[in-house]
Parts: structure tokens; sequence; C-alpha cells
């Protein structure tokens, strides 16, 4: 069964501070991919990746970056955290047109 | 740019009423199509999938969508729901030679026992 883990269930941190999501996959697939998850807007794209050291902007970039260093590990950062990146973050992998596989989410508040 | 639809935000039923969630998207190529589902406290699950072939598709948990290439529509349904069906459901879409999946915003489903 594949296994998508992030490091952190529930994270709190001060406005300004650098802030770093993990993602590791056990399946070997070379596309990951980061959302995040607000209510009444469903999941919004962040930032995706299709093979290693390769990333493309989603439809919310702004203020996120990536790194993909390992196949495996995919890795989201808020270079200075905001009061308005509070939220839920979820990391996903799959191969290409097969469904996504979801991690349980990062929840992170930004105070 | 290619978009979901997913109309109703909030539904509410009583246990065993028939559930109908719309989805509808924008794209007029070929496409894969999806509905997840997201328990209390758990990570979104497929529920099921559309590639090709017949478009009606059975999914887990009695849960089926149809396919109308014509209506750009992906509707999920299930006869009967139960109270453990309270959940929210997204629908989402990628298309042939592409890496993103776009997401509907999401029905959010309460069963009432």
């Amino acid at each position: 069964d594949v296994k998508v883990t992030q490091s952190s269930r529930y994270l709190v941190k001060r406005t300004g501070e650098k802030v770093f999501l993990e993602c590791v996959q056990d399946m070997d697939h070379e596309n990951m991919f980061w959302y995040r998850q607000d209510p009444g807007l469903g999941l919004r794209l962040i930032y995706f990746s299709y093979d290693v050291k390769m990333k493309e902007k989603g439809d919310i970039p702004e203020g996120y970056s990536v790194s993909r260093e390992k196949k495996e590990r995919f890795s989201l950062i808020l270079e200075s955290a905001s009061t308005n990146q509070t939220s839920m973050y979820l990391c996903a992998s799959t191969s290409t047109n097969l469904p996504l596989h979801f991690g349980n989410g990062t929840r992170l508040t930004v105070t | 740019a290619q978009s979901v639809s997913q109309h109703n935000h909030h539904v509410i039923l009583s246990e065993a009423a028939s559930l109908e969630l719309g989805c509808n998207y924008s794209y007029g190529g070929t496409v894969n199509l999806f509905w997840y589902v997201q328990y209390p406290g758990q990570h979104l699950q497929l529920l099921l999938k559309y590639f090709s072939g017949d478009p009606l598709v059975k999914g887990i948990k009695g849960f089926e969508a149809e396919f109308i290439k014509s209506k750009f529509s992906f509707n999920l349904r299930k006869p009967s729901v139960q109270w453990s069906d309270t959940a929210e459901y997204f629908c989402a879409v990628t298309t042939s030679g592409t890496y993103k999946y776009i997401f509907g915003t999401g029905t959010r489903l309460k069963v009432l026992a």
C-alpha cells in the first residue's frame, strides 16, 4: 500500500519564520504535489514536481518554494510565514495520470 | 483555464436517502476524472475513477458515478446513504499529458441517523 508521510500533523509558527514542511513517499512515484486546503476553497495547487530537481508552479505559488533533491522527498518552504498562510497543507504523489495518494496533512497555524 | 465546479457546498440527508452530488468540468479534450472522500480527521481517499470505457463507474462503499461527455459532468451517486458517509467529497480532473490535477471546492455531506 502506498504511503505518503508528512513529517508534522500540527505546526505553530510565528510571523516571519521560515517554515519547512516535509513529505516522503515510498512508491517510487515520479510526481509529487503540494496543495493547501481551505474551507470553501477546496484544494489549491501550490507546486508540483515531475522529477528530481524539477518543479512547476501551481495556481498559488506566491510566498512558497519547494525542493526535490531525492525522488521520494518533496519539501515545501514558506520563506517568511504570514498569517494568511495558516491552512491545512496536503502532500500527494502519483505516477502520471493515475490517482493521487495523499498524506494525512499538516495543519499550520501562523500567529 | 481548466476548472471543476461542485455546485452543492453543503448537503444534509437522512439515512437511506439517495444521494447525487454534481460535478462539472471545463475542458474539451480527453480527461481523467476522480472522486475523493475525506472522512472527519482522515486523509483524502479515492472513491472512484474514470479513465475510459463504460461511462458508469463503480467505486467503493456502494458509490458510483456517471461520465456524461456532452454535459462535461461526472456526478456521484449512492442509492441509500448511511451515517458513516458523513464526509467531504471532492471531484477532480486531470488531462492526458499533463501533471496537474484540478479539484472542485468540495461538498460537505452530513447524514442524519
